[in-house]
């Protein structure tokens, strides 16, 4: 069936440091989302990528769709401590589902 | 503006109860959904609402039931919990235009 796999599926970094998480879809996606979950909270929409090959920039953070529109990645520039959470992508499910999810990666991030 | 609410924030249950879980939101979406998240598995889909008046499987129904009273509201019932059950769950809801779920705040469930 179809699968959104995530890379990777956690990270340690020190405060500043770049982080980057990876996305791949099994089929070709129309679109993309992007979620942030801070320990404990709720997924919060962050952006959806559409067009192949698109970047979108969100102050520190810059998200890619591949030119295949089945990979995707989202890079933090200098983390800070309030980076920290999970980070998700999603794309539009097939078999009738609406969205399919991947399993996250988790930041940390190290003062 | 409240967005997305949940109750309750956390509950424990013994196996064999029952429980309803209840999700309303004030944007006026159509669209509703109940997500549980477990530990390495992302979030995955029990149920959704297109529209009022409809409800659909989603990936992971077996053991629940849902009702779409109203265009806010959306419950999520389990007749007889499982331990297998324990789990975080999230209602969703999506604008017409179908871009980025707004989550509730979650429902902590352990069934013991």
């Amino acid at each position: 069936g179809q699968q959104v796999m995530q890379i990777p599926q956690y990270q340690h970094v020190q405060e500043g440091e770049d982080f980057t998480t990876y996305c791949n879809s099994s089929t070709t996606l129309s679109n993309i989302q992007w979620y942030k979950q801070r320990p404990g909270g709720h997924p919060v929409f962050l952006i959806q990528l559409v067009k192949s090959g698109e970047v979108k920039k969100q102050k520190r953070l810059t998200f890619q769709f591949g030119e295949a529109k089945k990979n995707s990645s989202l890079h933090i520039t200098a983390t800070q401590t309030t980076d920290v959470g999970t980070y998700f992508c999603a794309g539009p499910g097939t078999g009738g589902f609406k969205t399919i999810f991947g399993a996250g990666t988790r930041l940390f991030v190290k003062a | 503006n409240a967005g997305v609410t949940q109750t309750p924030k956390f509950q424990v249950l013994k196996t064999g109860q029952s429980m309803t879980l209840q999700c309303a939101q004030d944007m006026n979406h159509n669209s509703m959904y109940w997500y549980r998240q477990d530990p390495g598995m992302g979030l995955r889909l029990i149920y959704y609402s297109a529209s009022e008046g409809t409800t659909d499987k989603g990936e992971v129904p077996n053991g629940y039931n849902v009702s779409r009273l109203n265009k806010r509201e959306f419950s999520l019932r389990l007749e007889s919990a499982a331990p297998s059950q324990t789990s975080v769950y999230f209602c969703a809801s999506l604008p017409r235009q179908g871009i980025g779920y707004t989550f509730g705040s979650g429902t902590r469930l352990t069934v013991v």
